[in-house]
């Protein structure tokens, strides 16, 4: 069975701190694909970033960087110089490869508070 | 750009009622799936259509059915409704290729209070 732990509750840092959410993963599958989701206090789940099992390259996007490690089965989101509008809840997610779709299972969140 | 669209936004029933849940996938999506998220937790895996055939099946309640029609829309409808019924219900609609597939993206949610 597939599982995502997200040992993190809640963090809370001031603005411009770097901050680390962790994720660690477990699945028998040899080809999976790994999520990031934001969830703002208005509800929705934005999409912020899918690597798949082969492609261990870190990955930077603004102030926003992956760093995936298949040796530990973690995939850690880094949040640089941190912004109040960066807080929200964050999701790690683990997709199984089925023949008709790639249902999420989702770690349990990280809530991430940003005061001034 | 088109994004999935979820109908109600806001629904408000009693005890035993049924609830219909409507979500719009994006243009040219050929798989939707519908997560159930408790306050305070993670959205769980309901249930995933292809191409309008049912695909995969998680927690759903018995009470709970979906189905995808042709223009691929899907609705989600959950009888008798429970107290414990009250959540953010997402839909989330994704391209499948050869069997691998694409992010999903998440539509707004139907928040369901059952009173």
């Amino acid at each position: 069975a597939q599982k995502v732990t997200q040992a993190q509750t809640e963090i809370s840092v001031v603005e411009k701190e770097d901050v680390t959410l962790d994720c660690v993963y477990e699945t028998r599958d040899t080809t999976y694909y790994l999520f990031w989701y934001k969830q703002p206090p208005s509800g929705e789940l934005v999409f912020l970033i899918r690597r798949n099992s082969f492609d261990e390259q870190n990955e930077i996007s603004g102030r926003y960087s992956w760093n995936f490690q298949k040796s530990t089965s973690s995939f850690n989101f880094t949040i640089t110089a941190s912004q109040v509008v960066d807080s929200a809840v964050y999701f790690c997610a683990l997709s199984e490869v089925t023949g008709g779709g790639n249902k999420l299972t989702f770690g349990t969140g990280t809530q991430l508070k940003v005061e001034l | 750009a088109a994004g999935v669209i979820q109908s109600p936004r806001h629904l408000i029933k009693e005890k035993r009622e049924t609830a219909t849940l409507k979500c719009y996938p994006i243009p040219r999506h050929d798989t939707v799936y519908w997560y159930q998220q408790g306050p305070g937790q993670d959205p769980q895996f309901l249930i995933s259509f292809y191409e309008k055939m049912q695909s995969d099946k998680g927690s759903i309640p018995d009470r709970f059915s979906a189905q995808q029609f042709s223009d691929y829309h899907s609705e989600l409808n959950m009888s008798s409704l429970e107290l414990g019924d009250s959540a953010l219900y997402f839909c989330a609609s994704s391209l499948v290729l050869r069997g691998r597939g694409t992010e999903a993206f998440f539509g707004q949610g139907t928040r369901l209070t059952v009173v």
